[in-house]
């Protein structure tokens, strides 16, 4: 299945950390990336490959991948964290361009 | 500074067309694939589609949800992606972004969306 599951909500308390996770058969084969979405503002890319963070994105953002599941983990969760976080997929051929269903983050 | 702006959304009919655009600026357009996503209100992000650089001819791939119905082409000179969509149905009313598609690899392959445009506004309704 080319399917991507995320839990879809999560909280943290400030300053501690969380994980988001996203599962999928495809993980296997592919990095995932991750996106950060805040209300009435197209996503932000946050982490892709590996752990690759672009310009401009904390270092409290970071990307790990195990068997089928890919993790954006925040360390020291801020205010200006909380958003809907989306893991995203797309395998060589083009066939399978997928995003999972996103995980409404809440900062406590 | 890179940037993607569309344009062209708007109420549009069930069964009538629409075209979107999006214009590119700050970088080498032709060089890049160009995809179409779509948000529905309240709803997760869909892909919609994307057409590949000029290395990889200008084809395209399509989400079964809207193939048949609408069509993506490019027109490089002018660093201009557009986004034909005919036949809409009112479960086509979304936010169309526009996106800049980058790929890597590092053990595995991936591909990942590094610019986004704001995105348009597409109503269909009666």
């Amino acid at each position: 299945s080319s399917e991507l599951t995320q839990d879809p909500a999560v909280s943290v308390a400030l300053g501690q950390t969380v994980r988001i996770t996203c599962q999928g058969d495809s993980l296997r084969s592919y990095y995932a990336s991750w996106y950060q979405q805040k209300p009435g503002l197209a996503p932000v890319l946050v982490i892709y490959g590996k752990n690759n963070r672009p310009s401009g994105i904390p270092d409290r953002f970071s990307g790990s991948s195990s068997g089928n599941t890919a993790s954006l983990t925040i360390t020291g969760a801020q205010a200006e964290d909380e958003a809907d976080y989306y893991c995203y997929y797309r395998d060589s051929s083009g066939t399978h361009v997928v995003f999972g269903g996103g995980t409404k983050l809440t900062v406590l | 500074e890179v940037q993607l702006v569309e344009s062209g959304g708007g109420l549009v009919q069930p069964g009538r067309s629409l075209r979107l655009s999006c214009s590119g600026s700050g970088f080498s357009f032709g060089d890049y694939t160009m995809s179409w996503f779509r948000q529905a209100p309240g709803k997760g992000l869909e892909w919609v589609g994307f057409i590949r650089g000029k290395a990889y001819d200008g084809t395209t791939e399509y989400a079964a949800s809207v193939r048949g119905r609408f069509t993506i082409s490019r027109d490089d000179s002018q660093s201009i992606a557009y986004l034909q969509m005919d036949s809409l149905k009112t479960e086509d009313t979304a936010m169309y972004y526009c996106t800049r598609d980058r790929s890597g690899w590092e053990r595995y392959d991936y591909y990942y969306i590094d610019v986004w445009g704001k995105g348009t506004t597409v109503t269909v309704s009666s």
